[in-house]
């Protein structure tokens, strides 16, 4: 079974600041990748997904993500944070093929501090 | 916002009660799924279907039970609720296990069991 590992589980950056999230998963198949977001009493919206290509996705709100096959990473960044992007984020990891739905991993609890 | 309705949105039991939450659809996806919530865990699968009638575990599905009797709606039972069981219990669709598809999810269930 894949496994998804979220580095920090609370980060807390000032506005402006920049922002990476790690996040590492096991499995030796081909994957499809999504961070998702979860702003406070939400629920669960797509912030970028990588399925093949380009390895540099962009997603909304001016987050992108990398996928290093190699390191089986897919990190999260933006280059500056604001107010707004306070909220719950989460990797996740879901088999080509298969129907068992999506891996999370454990999340993120970022607080941007104006 | 992809079609999705969860009922209730709350609820408080007792213990030894059963359950059921309801997951409705508008999108005529085939696949659906249940997770559940929780602190520190990220969310984690309880039940999937595939098609009407055709359903599988998943990670944490002890003491849960689900049906799907039409493409729209995907019901998941707490055959006796325990406090172990208080959650925000997520609903997601699907259009498949292919490349590149994302999950959509519905807005939560906050179950508190007491």
């Amino acid at each position: 079974a894949q496994s998804v590992s979220q580095h920090n589980h609370h980060v807390i950056l000032s506005e402006a600041a920049s922002l990476e999230l790690g996040c590492n998963y096991s499995y030796g198949g081909t994957v499809n990748l999504f961070w998702y977001v979860q702003y406070p009493g939400q629920h669960l919206q797509l912030l970028l997904k990588y399925f093949s290509g380009d390895p540099l996705v962009k997603g909304i709100k001016g987050f992108e993500a990398e996928f290093i096959k190699s390191k089986f990473s897919f990190n999260l960044r933006k280059p500056s944070v604001q107010w707004s992007d306070t909220a719950e984020y989460f990797c996740a990891v879901s088999k080509r093929g298969g129907a068992d739905g999506l891996t999370f991993g454990k999340g993120t609890h970022l607080i941007i501090q104006p | 916002d992809a079609g999705i309705t969860q009922s209730p949105r709350h609820k408080v039991t007792e213990t030894g009660t059963p359950v059921t939450l309801r997951c409705h659809q508008t999108e005529n996806h085939r696949y659906m799924y249940w997770y559940r919530q929780d602190p520190g865990h990220g969310l984690r699968l309880i039940h999937y279907s595939y098609g009407v009638k055709d359903t599988d575990k998943g990670e944490v599905s002890d003491g849960y039970s689900v049906s799907r009797s039409k493409t729209e709606d995907f019901l998941l039972t707490l055959e006796s609720a325990t406090s172990s069981q208080t959650s925000v219990y997520f609903c997601a669709i699907s259009d498949g296990p292919g490349e590149g598809t994302e999950a959509f999810f519905g807005q939560g269930t906050r179950l508190t069991v007491v």
